[in-house]
């Protein structure tokens, strides 16, 4: 199985629809879980952190189920400019590990 | 704060040529990577450090080095360049372990 692993789309999805992403992780003690936006040709920015009891910034909505090991990302009212490729990050905190460990994406496309 | 910084933008080499690419990051952040990005996949990890002098293996780091003489200073060197390393290239850093990483504007290197 993959440390972290997502659908990697496409998700062609209306201007002004919902859409979600979830993402599975392999380690359960992974500690802290990150969503990453990656737009064509540049590098990954991050979009949010996500903690335990889920958080919200504007439209976007990210959940973490540590019984099930994955995380989601929700997106309302999507925009033109939501288009990107999103990247779900975790670090598994073992001792000694220094690294954060990425998913291969998912690829989002909003439609006008 | 210009961040995290990178040159040259894009490269080509031919087979069995050297380089360095540069990374350079004005937040005193003690902790930086070197990932690379291949078409529809992940990052991964070529090297990362955890301050000046301290340097260590990623997941794919055969056919690099680097070094950490400075805190700002992360350069990746490249020995023998082979196809396989044509990608993108992205130098990351971060102030803490396992916290969000930010990324440099990225190298594009292709090898002829």
């Amino acid at each position: 199985r993959k440390e972290v692993e997502q659908d990697p789309g496409p998700f062609n999805v209306p201007e002004g629809a919902t859409v979600a992403f979830n993402c599975t992780y392999s380690n359960s003690a992974s500690q802290s879980f990150f969503w990453y936006r990656q737009d064509c040709r540049k590098e990954p920015k991050l979009l949010m952190s996500v903690y335990s009891s889920g958080n919200e910034d504007g439209r976007f909505t990210a959940q973490l189920n540590r019984a099930s090991q994955y995380i989601s990302l929700l997106i309302r009212d999507s925009k033109l400019s939501d288009s990107a490729t999103y990247l779900c990050v975790v670090n598994p905190f073992n001792f000694g590990n220094e690294k954060l460990t990425f998913g291969t994406g998912t690829r989002l496309t909003i439609i006008p | 704060n210009a961040g995290v910084t990178q040159t040259p933008k894009f490269r080509i080499l031919k087979i069995g040529q050297s380089m360095t690419l540069q990374c350079a990051q004005d937040m005193n952040h003690n902790y930086m990577y070197w990932y690379r990005q291949d078409p529809g996949m992940g990052l991964k990890l070529i090297y990362y450090s955890v301050g000046a002098g301290i340097t260590d293996k990623g997941e794919v780091p055969n056919g690099y080095n680097v070094s950490r003489s400075t805190t700002e200073d992360f350069p990746l060197r490249l020995e023998l360049a082979a196809p396989s390393q044509t990608s993108v290239y992205f130098c990351a850093s971060t102030p803490r372990r396992g916290e969000t990483q930010y990324f440099g504007p990225g190298t594009r290197l292709l090898v002829l």
